[in-house]
């Protein structure tokens, strides 16, 4: 079956640092891949997606490239700021009938000033 | 537009009751999912609707458990009785099945706890 696999957290960084969160997914098919952050006492939103392999996924600073060879689709932010204190989710959705998504663990990452 | 809107937000109830979580998904959007989240076990899909009709339910822990969906606008989950460990975060979420990459946009939450 689907499964997506993340780096576990937490992430701790100082403002301005680099952030890589993992993810890795096992999927029959062509899935699509997304990022979705949780804030703080929030829900879910969507961060970016991608929906074949090679495209980039991008939004608020953060991107993602599907990589079909190495089955991954790792987030990165060259800078990142105290408001990006979150948890983040990899997920996948294998499309055709199965429209539901699969989540990874989520990663934990917060940002000290 | 509005997003997906769940109610209530926040729910405090004795076990042995029930609870009632609604939800009204994204006008247009034709899949329905509930989702819940803890720390134990993260997030977990319960159930799903197409086009108002349930088509995976075998994320739902127990008989305890129903959901319905009596239209395209409007869902419930049900909890009878109700069990302290079943305090969680209950998410609602909607799609346009087979559009935008299947992507799907989530409500805030209801925040459930049973003492």
């Amino acid at each position: 079956g689907d499964s997506v696999t993340q780096m576990e957290g937490p992430v701790t960084l100082s403002e301005e640092a680099f952030l890589t969160i993992n993810c890795t997914y096992t999927a029959t098919g062509y899935p699509s891949l997304f990022w979705y952050v949780q804030y703080p006492g929030e829900g879910l939103q969507l961060l970016l997606k991608a929906t074949k392999a090679d495209d980039k996924g991008s939004n608020k600073g953060f991107e993602a490239t599907y990589r079909k060879e190495t089955t991954s689709f790792h987030l990165e932010k060259g800078s990142v700021q105290v408001s990006d204190s979150a948890v983040y989710f990899c997920a996948l959705s294998s499309g055709g009938s199965n429209y539901k998504l699969t989540f990874g663990k989520g990663t934990l990452l917060t940002v000290n000033p | 537009d509005a997003g997906v809107i769940q109610s209530p937000r926040h729910e405090v109830t004795e076990m042995g009751q029930e609870v009632t979580l609604r939800c009204k998904p994204i006008s247009g959007h034709n899949s329905l999912f509930w989702y819940r989240q803890t720390m134990m076990r993260g997030l977990e899909l319960l159930i799903y609707f197409n086009n108002n009709v349930p088509i995976d339910d075998s994320g739902m822990p127990e008989d305890r458990f129903s959901a319905k969906m009596p239209n395209a606008s409007f869902s419930t989950l049900k909890i009878q009785p109700s069990e302290p460990r079943d305090s969680a975060v209950y998410f609602c979420a909607s799609s346009l099945a087979g559009a935008n990459g299947n992507t799907i946009y989530f409500g805030e939450g209801s925040w459930l706890t049973v003492v």
